[in-house]
């Protein structure tokens, strides 16, 4: 079955401690997005990529770090400046072609992360 | 900047009944696409509706359908002959159709009650 894949499902951070949360899919998207999810928030987007070896600072980078190196696969690391994480992290995929209305976001079941 | 506004932080409907669920957006754009996603429990984000801004017609599948009123920046999800099975929270979103990216602006959602 075609989807977008996160691990782990829960994760736990202690103190100064960068952590890896992992984003796969198998639909041959172009574009991927990380989001984060805070009670009453809504979802903000921390980075997305649109190809291959490129990625762009979305509204709440810091603290964040990502890598596209395979088009299937768009981790999200959590570094120890990142002084609030505990949220619910959202990865998702499009097509491709911004702008175009097919281009619909599909996204993963998410992962839980909390501080130790 | 374009935003989004959920007024409704939580709402209840009984079992069979109609619900109405309000959103309303600022842009200085005029051709955008607007969303309406369901998060259930499971927290997996499930793409309910989708509205092109250049189409006049109110945008339907099956019990969902949306009043898109452009000049008004209104865009309410109407679920009919509500299910158990609609319990979520729900999230209005706008993306642009002349960005560079597909990124996607969420509001703060509104938490659907229904009650058997």
């Amino acid at each position: 079955d075609g989807g977008i894949t996160q691990s782990p499902k829960y994760l736990f951070r202690k103190e100064g401690q960068n952590v890896t949360l992992s984003c796969e899919q198998n639909l041959n998207h172009d574009a991927m997005y990380w989001y984060r999810q805070d009670p009453g928030q809504g979802l903000r987007l921390i980075y997305y990529s649109q190809i291959v070896n490129d990625f762009q600072k979305g509204d709440i980078a810091e603290g964040y770090s990502v890598s596209r190196e395979k088009k299937e696969s768009f981790p999200l690391t959590v570094t120890s400046a990142q002084k609030n994480p505990t949220a619910f992290y959202l990865c998702a995929s499009t097509l491709g072609g911004a702008g175009k209305a097919k281009n619909i976001q599909y996204f993963g079941a998410g992962t839980r992360l909390s501080v130790l | 900047a374009q935003t989004v506004t959920q007024s409704q932080p939580e709402m209840s409907v009984q079992e069979a009944e109609t619900v109405t669920l309000s959103c309303t957006y600022d842009t200085s754009e005029s051709d955008y696409y607007l969303f309406w996603y369901k998060q259930p429990p499971s927290r997996q984000m499930i793409l309910v509706i989708r509205q092109e801004a250049y189409k006049q017609q109110n945008a339907t599948e099956n019990r969902f359908s949306v009043n898109f009123q452009k000049a008004a920046k209104s865009f309410s999800l109407k679920i009919s002959d509500s299910q158990l099975g609609d319990a979520a929270m729900y999230f209005c979103a706008y993306r642009s159709a002349s960005g560079a990216t597909n990124k996607l602006i969420f509001g703060t959602g509104t938490l659907l009650a229904v009650q058997p």
